[in-house]
């Protein structure tokens, strides 16, 4: 059973980079099938893609946010990263990472329990 | 802003069938992307629930199911129990967005 857990600061500072990181366990990140994403969900609303990683290292992101994201991979510990610079109050929310089966149209099978990230001085 | 389009809330008396529906627009349901739906109960994280607009995976029951018609898809829960208070997000992809993920704007199901 894949497991994934996400893992950082819960508080950041306005200005500031928000960074955490996704743990796999019970499968390997380098798996073809799969992309590795971030989605993070504001208290009361909606969620929210942020980006993805393939193993081989290729992102793609979410076009509003795509100036403030760096996702990465280490391949080697069988995680991943989320970097978001400049955070605003507005950044503040449960951020889940989740594994992204490949496809035409592709889907979330495994998600993290979340972490929460409240951005304040 | 969402390109797909949920009610924000829907709800029945245990045993009742409700639909949740989604809207899309021609650069996503209606280019021919699949529909994925989520189940997002309180406090927890979101949890697949349909792939693929049809297909459940292993262990969700039976009761839920779902289908896509042009611009649009619809969850089915025939025969609504208590434990399906929560939330439901479907998913798709969106061509002039270039995004390989886009979500609904949620529904808050009750039940009575």
């Amino acid at each position: 059973q894949v497991q994934l857990q996400e893992s950082g600061p819960g508080l950041v500072k306005p200005s500031q980079t928000l960074s955490l990181t996704c743990n796999v366990s019970g499968g390997s990140i380098r798996s073809g099938s799969y992309y590795w994403s971030w989605i993070r969900q504001p208290a009361g609303k909606d969620l929210e893609w942020i980006g993805r990683i393939y193993s081989s290292g290729s992102t793609k992101y979410n076009p509003s946010l795509n100036s403030r994201v760096i996702i990465s991979i280490d391949t080697s510990k069988n995680q991943f990263s989320l970097r978001l610079t400049s955070v605003t109050a507005a950044d503040t929310a449960v951020y889940y990472c989740a594994r992204l089966v490949v496809g035409p149209s592709p889907y979330f099978d495994y998600w993290g329990q979340g972490a929460l990230v409240t951005v304040s001085s | 802003q969402s390109v797909l389009t949920q009610p924000p809330s829907v709800s029945g008396a245990p045993g009742q069938r409700v639909t949740i529906s989604c809207g899309g627009i021609s650069s996503s349901i209606g280019a021919g992307y699949d529909v994925h739906w989520y189940q997002q109960l309180p406090g927890a994280a979101p949890k697949l629930l349909i792939y693929l607009t049809n297909t459940r995976p292993s262990g969700v029951p039976d009761r839920f199911s779902g289908s896509k018609s042009g611009t649009s898809a619809s969850l089915v829960i025939a025969g609504l129990q208590a434990e399906d208070e929560g939330y439901y997000y479907c998913q798709s992809s969106d061509i002039r967005l270039s995004a390989p993920c886009v979500f609904g704007t949620g529904t808050k199901v009750t039940v009575l």
